[in-house]
Formats: structure tokens, C-alpha cells, sequence
């Protein structure tokens, strides 16, 4: 089971693009990378997932590198309300659970 | 707004309570999840449904009886809580069990149990 590897916050200013960093160096050749976020109060968003390239939504962009031990998050043009926790996840266990980990808090300033 | 609707939003119930957590997708999927969550750390896999039969329980007490009566509903029946069961309970959906099948969470139901 792969671990992440994220900064515990970090902060962007509104209509900037928000660039969230995640290492999985553990990661084995047919595991996912997924990105999720929760905002207070709710439950966890689906944002966006990849396998070896990368990958663009409506949402954001996922960066994943070559060797893919790590990858990035982009949110292109940051507002208030992508205030949250973003949890990068790489794969799941034996029994389909996704092996969150701590995430990172990023705070959009006016 | 999430394509996964549970109900109710907020639950407070006593220890010899009967209540019920009810979970909705009308997406097509055949996978479907309870999680509970704890303030402030990740949610944490309870029971796992895959074309309406339970695949997978992690050791949950047997006070938590899930039941699946449609591929599009799942319940969580609950009697006999603990006040450690307080908590934020999610219902979570996915085209299929496997890898590479991303999972859409509803905002789930906040228990207290006094």
C-alpha cells in the first residue's frame, strides 16, 4: 500500500493558479493516483485521477511524473471557495479502501 | 452539490435507540460504501457493496447492520450505540470495485450519541 507525502498547509492568492505537491515514492505500477478535497463540513469531492499521464477536468490538472514518485495538483484559478483539505491518494488496500493520508489545508487569500 | 444524497444530515439518538441512515445514487453504479469519519482524520472504510451483496465488512460491531435493498439505495440500521460511535458517517458510490474507479462521496450524516 502506497503512502503520500504532503505539506500540512499552504496558501494562494485568489485568481492565482494553486500548485498542491504530493509524494508517493512507494508507489507500485498499477496504482492509481486520486485527489480529493473537503471542505468543513461536507464530504470528500472527487477531483480528478491518473495512472501514468496527465490528466485535465473541469476542475483542475494533475501532473504526475515520469517515475512516478510524485505528482501535482493544479488548480488554475484559485478562488475563495477552493478553500480546503486536499488529500492525495495513492491507491488502495487489499480491500478497495483508498489509503488517505494527511493532507494538506490550503487557505485561498482575498 | 454531490450526486450521492444520504439522509438525514444530522442524527442525535440515545444508546437504546433504533435509527436508520438511508444513502441515494441514481449515477448507474453497482458499488456502494459506508465510511465513518472522526473529526479531523480521514475517513475510514466500514462495509463495501458490490452488485447489492456485501463484499467486504472491516470488522465492524455488529451494532452498525448495513442493508442494500436496490443497486440505487443503501442503509446503515443502527441500535445500541456507544458515544464513540459520535460521528460524521458517509455514503460513498463507484461504477465498480477496482482499481482506477474513482468513489463520489455524499455529505454525509453527523451522529451524536448522547
Amino acid at each position: 500500500d502506497a503512502k503520500t507525502t504532503q505539506p500540512p498547509s499552504m496558501d494562494c492568492a485568489e485568481g492565482r493558479a494553486a500548485n498542491l505537491p504530493c509524494n508517493h515514492s512507494t508507489i507500485s505500477g498499477n496504482e492509481y493516483v486520486y485527489w480529493y478535497r473537503q471542505i468543513h463540513s461536507q464530504g470528500p469531492q472527487y477531483i480528478i485521477h491518473g495512472l501514468k499521464n496527465n490528466e485535465t477536468n473541469e476542475m483542475a490538472s494533475l501532473i504526475i511524473t515520469e517515475d512516478r514518485k510524485s505528482s501535482t495538483l493544479i488548480l488554475p484559478h484559485a478562488t475563495l471557495r477552493d478553500t480546503a483539505v486536499y488529500y492525495c491518494i495513492a491507491g488502495m488496500d487489499s480491500n478497495y479502501q483508498l489509503i488517505w493520508g494527511a493532507g494538506t489545508k490550503l487557505i485561498i487569500k482575498p | 452539490d454531490t450526486e450521492v444524497t444520504q439522509t438525514p444530515k444530522h442524527l442525535v439518538m440515545g444508546m437504546t435507540n433504533k435509527k436508520s441512515l438511508k444513502c441515494e445514487q441514481h449515477m448507474g453504479h453497482r458499488a456502494m460504501y459506508w465510511y465513518k469519519q472522526k473529526a479531523k482524520k480521514p475517513p475510514e472504510l466500514m462495509f463495501v457493496y458490490s452488485y447489492e451483496k456485501l463484499s467486504i465488512n472491516e470488522s465492524v460491531p455488529s451494532r452498525f447492520s448495513p442493508e442494500c435493498p436496490n443497486s440505487s439505495l443503501l442503509n446503515l440500521h443502527l441500535h445500541a450505540l456507544q458515544p464513540e460511535d459520535s460521528a460524521l458517517y458517509l455514503c460513498a458510490s463507484s461504477q465498480v470495485v477496482r482499481s482506477g474507479q474513482p468513489q463520489h462521496f455524499g455529505d454525509g450524516t453527523r451522529l451524536s450519541i448522547l
